[in-house]
């Protein structure tokens, strides 16, 4: 597909089990984003890949999530224990080059509900 | 830490007026800005940038303008249409790296 593509699209999860969110960005793209973003809230950085430089880490809200990126291509976002809290939408987006003055382009993200 | 942030969290216009969305950013060594607009069950869009060294940049019906005096950064919609009515959200990047986002504007357009 032309866009960034993540699955599942829709996602519960009962509190305490593991998931695992997909995200396929547009190929080319060197860059990788993760966000999530609460009910009726704004977007909260998660983390971001560059190429095949070590990932900034810095947004992920406890070490329960981590996120893997292969080959440079597709990525996994990896909640663990998952609780109620946890419940948003996570979108990913990637852009060309991640240190250029780039547009992001995002995918249609995934709903999490943890019940 | 260094955040976006939005004056008016809602704006409600009338269909085929201007709309004027409000955007202060707190990082004065960010040189690159940009407005998405997410429509309901969607991921954030771009809509137009515009980098540190310009003030004021021009779309399709859009236009973004940018006081690094004060750090505000405004998206100005004309005409309005039913079409546009969104959550928009500034963003700025700092030597081209990670996005920061704002809290986003919801706006709506009345008929």
């Amino acid at each position: 597909g032309a866009g960034v593509s993540q699955s599942p699209s829709n996602k519960v999860t009962e509190k305490g089990k593991d998931v695992e969110l997909r995200c396929d960005p547009i190929s080319g793209h060197t860059a990788l984003y993760w966000y999530r973003q609460s009910l009726g809230q704004g977007l909260e950085f998660l983390i971001y890949f560059q190429g095949n430089s070590a990932p900034d880490k810095s947004g992920l809200p406890s070490d329960r999530f981590s996120a893997e990126r292969t080959g440079g291509s597709v990525s996994t976002l990896t909640i663990q224990r998952t609780q109620q809290e946890d419940s948003a939408v996570y979108l990913c987006a990637s852009s060309p080059q991640g240190q250029m003055n780039t547009e992001a382009f995002f995918g249609q993200g995934t709903r999490l509900t943890v019940v | 830490g260094e955040s976006v942030g939005l004056h008016l969290p809602t704006l409600s216009v009338q269909e085929g007026d201007n709309s004027i969305i409000n955007c202060a950013y707190s990082n004065s060594a960010s040189d690159y800005f940009i407005w998405y607009k997410q429509e309901s069950g969607k991921g954030p869009q771009f809509i137009i940038d515009i980098r540190s060294n310009m003030d004021k940049r021009q779309g399709q019906r859009v236009t973004v303008l940018l006081n690094k005096t004060v750090k505000h950064l405004s998206l100005q919609i004309a005409a309005t249409q039913p079409g546009d009515s969104a959550v928009y959200f500034c963003a700025e990047k700092t030597g081209g790296f990670k996005t920061i986002f704002g809290a986003g504007t919801r706006l709506f357009v009345k008929a």
